[in-house]
């Protein structure tokens, strides 16, 4: 059973309109999230992280956490067409430093002029 | 700031051969992390390593050895290439265990 479900499998936002991904990780021990974005032909590059109970905001993302249901999500205000790529959300156990990331299959997001 | 480095960027070769894919960070890091994404999909971990001459298999080790030579880099070798792996093959490092790990552009396998 996969431990990162990512929700849609994609997503197409019109310009400048507010687009939504959604991460849920399937085990207690995996509550630390991160957001990694792909550009076409490029390696992922990590967007944010979060590790505590509601928002995290970094300028046009905003990520809210709810770790009573594992539940992270990613918000994208003023889409903008750089914005097009694959989305990862990503999962580290509790304990920290002996762990490694566990990353979801992700979120394709197309913007549309 | 710091980089990873991925040869080569293209990497053909035949089947059943072995090949070979080398990786460098000068981010000081201690972790390095090898990965397959087939196209358009999720990523898959092949090996790790959270120091020099440390080696722990991922989830796709299978068919596939790695050696950390030192800190600075990291070679994955495909022991006998198939048709059905072609992928992009992603490095990546991180300061330790499950920080943010930074990503390498990629090497894409093309067997024939």
């Amino acid at each position: 059973q996969q431990k990162v479900q990512q929700s849609p499998e994609s997503l197409s936002v019109p310009e400048g309109g507010m687009a939504s991904l959604n991460c849920t990780s399937s085990d207690r021990n995996f509550q630390y999230f991160w957001w990694y974005r792909q550009h076409s032909g490029e390696g992922p590059k990590a967007l944010m992280s979060i590790f505590s109970d509601g928002d995290k905001k970094e300028g046009r993302f905003t990520a809210h956490l709810n770790k009573a249901s594992l539940h992270v999500s990613l918000h994208i205000r003023d889409s903008q067409p750089s914005d097009s790529a694959l989305y990862f959300c990503a999962v580290s156990p509790m304990n920290y430093n002996q762990g490694k990331l566990i990353f979801g299959q992700g979120t394709k997001l197309s913007i549309k002029p | 700031g710091g980089i990873i480095t991925q040869t080569p960027k293209f990497l053909i070769g035949q089947e059943g051969q072995k090949l070979t894919l080398k990786c460098q960070q000068n981010f000081n890091h201690d972790t390095m992390y090898w990965y397959r994404q087939d196209s358009g999909k999720g990523l898959r971990l092949i090996y790790y390593s959270i120091t020099e001459n440390d080696l722990q298999k991922g989830d796709l080790s299978e068919g596939y050895d790695a050696s950390r030579e030192k800190k600075s880099s990291f070679s994955l070798t495909v022991t006998s290439a198939q048709k059905n792996e072609m992928a992009v093959f992603l490095c990546a490092s991180s300061r330790q265990g499950a920080d943010t790990q930074y990503f390498g552009p990629g090497t894409r396998l093309l067997v024939l």
